[in-house]
């Protein structure tokens, strides 16, 4: 059965310094990765999504993550935070015929 | 092309209410699902529906939840007797596409249960 780890519950970054969201994920075949983020009060917008291509996948606003076979990471990045990061970011695993599992979740504080 | 929407955004009942919670999908999408997520928690899975039709119900309490996506209108989550435990965020999405889990979903902006 597939779950995922988020290893950090609260990660907090100066404005302009990189940003790394870790996530591990445990599944028994090819699964199908994703990073959402969700702002206060409001729905989950997607960010980017792993299907088994490019094993770097880039997202909107400047976010990236690396597929890590190896490792079974498929940790977020970003160059340079911006305050406008600052939300909670959700990694998700579905394997081929199950639901989507969700992380527990990561908030991201960004200090100005 | 609207989003997913969700109403009612915010949802007061008293214990032994019922709730009703609906999801418009977006437009073309014929596959909804339903999440909860409990404060300082990731969501969880509740239900698949496509129309007319449960896909997946694995998540769903075994009492006082049902879900349906009738060939007309919106999908209705109907929680039945409501307890303070059934407070929370309800978050439905919804995906074009027929290859289930693995299509991106595309979520609402939730329902806001209160339960007193």
């Amino acid at each position: 059965a597939q779950s995922v780890t988020q290893l950090d519950s609260h990660v907090s970054v100066s404005e302009g310094t990189p940003v790394l969201l870790r996530c591990n994920y445990s599944s028994s075949y090819s699964p199908s990765l994703f990073w959402y983020v969700q702002h206060p009060n409001k729905g989950l917008q997607l960010l980017l999504k792993y299907t088994s291509a490019a094993t770097l996948v880039k997202g909107i606003n400047g976010f990236e993550a690396e597929f890590k076979k190896s490792e079974t990471s498929f940790h977020l990045t970003k160059p340079s935070a911006h305050m406008s990061d600052a939300a909670e970011y959700f990694c998700v695993v579905s394997d081929p015929g199950n639901d989507m599992r969700f992380g527990a979740g990561t908030r991201l504080t960004v200090k100005p | 092309n609207a989003g997913v929407m969700q109403n009612p955004r915010h949802l007061v009942r008293r214990r032994g209410q019922e709730a009703r919670l609906r999801c418009s999908p977006m437009k073309g999408h014929s596959h909804v699902y339903w999440y909860r997520q409990l404060p300082e928690e990731g969501l969880k899975f509740m239900v698949y529906l496509q129309k007319e039709n449960i896909i997946d119900e694995s998540g769903m309490p075994k009492e006082r939840f049902s879900a349906e996506f009738p060939k007309e209108g919106p999908s209705i989550l109907r929680i039945q007797q409501v307890v303070r435990g059934d407070s929370a965020a309800y978050f439905c999405a919804s995906s074009p596409l027929a290859g289930g889990y693995q299509e991106t979903q595309y979520f609402g902006p939730g329902t806001r249960l209160l339960v007193l």
